[in-house]
């Protein structure tokens, strides 16, 4: 099936460390978002992007939809307690004919104080 | 303004039992999806309903599981026999149009543990 590569999959890091993670496809997507999900608790979008080479930020994050629309990054800058959680991408696009919404394996973000 | 409603947030089954997982999708939207997400893993799309009609269920096992969204009242997702392997956390998300973009939501989810 459709897949989305996402790395790394786990990260851990200090407190007012930049993080930078990515997600490739081998196809394209017409839309890209990325979500984050606390424990027990469902995924709630950050940041959406509709344009191959769009830059958008939301506070201290920041993401990019690639210019060949087959990847994405998501950047936080000076990480603080509350960023840890797994972060996920998601591609949004035509697959077998039907629109529908990739998700990467997550990044489990993981704030040491 | 309700959120997404899933209930129960936790379920408990023996092999062999039924589960019934409820989702009240956000007032104003006509659009739902079901996704299941297995523990260290990404979220799997399932079925895609809309009022009293499934769109795309090509995500769904043929077997033992089915989807409706009736024209009043919650959609559910109904899982019968269940084996081990159901074990999973079942997301449900609304829309109120067929796009899958920022207007997607989604709920809380179910917790579903077959003993």
């Amino acid at each position: 099936g459709q897949q989305l590569n996402q790395s790394p999959q786990s990260m851990f890091i200090q407190e007012g460390e930049d993080v930078s993670m990515n997600c490739t496809s081998s196809s394209i997507f017409n839309t890209w978002l990325w979500y984050k999900q606390d424990p027990g608790e469902g995924p709630v979008l950050l940041i959406a992007l509709y344009k191959a080479g769009e830059l958008t930020s939301n506070g201290r994050l920041t993401a990019q939809f690639g210019i060949t629309r087959k990847d994405s990054f998501l950047n936080i800058s000076a990480s603080i307690p509350s960023d840890v959680g797994i972060y996920f991408c998601a591609g949004s696009g035509l697959i077998q004919g039907a629109q529908k919404l990739v998700f990467g394996q997550g990044t489990r973000l993981t704030i040491n104080p | 303004n309700a959120g997404v409603m899933q209930n129960p947030r936790h379920l408990v089954r023996r092999r062999g039992q039924e589960a019934r997982l409820r989702c009240s999708p956000m007032k104003g939207h006509s659009h739902v999806y079901w996704y299941r997400q297995l523990p260290e893993e990404g979220l799997k799309f399932m079925v895609y309903l809309q009022k009293e009609n499934i769109i795309d269920e090509s995500g769904m096992p043929k077997e033992r599981f089915s989807a409706e969204f009736p024209k009043e009242g919650p959609s559910i997702l109904r899982i019968q026999q269940v084996v081990r392997g159901d074990s999973a956390a079942y997301f449900c998300a609304s829309s109120p149009v067929q796009v899958l973009n920022e207007k997607l939501f989604f709920g809380s989810g179910t917790q579903l543990s077959v003993l």
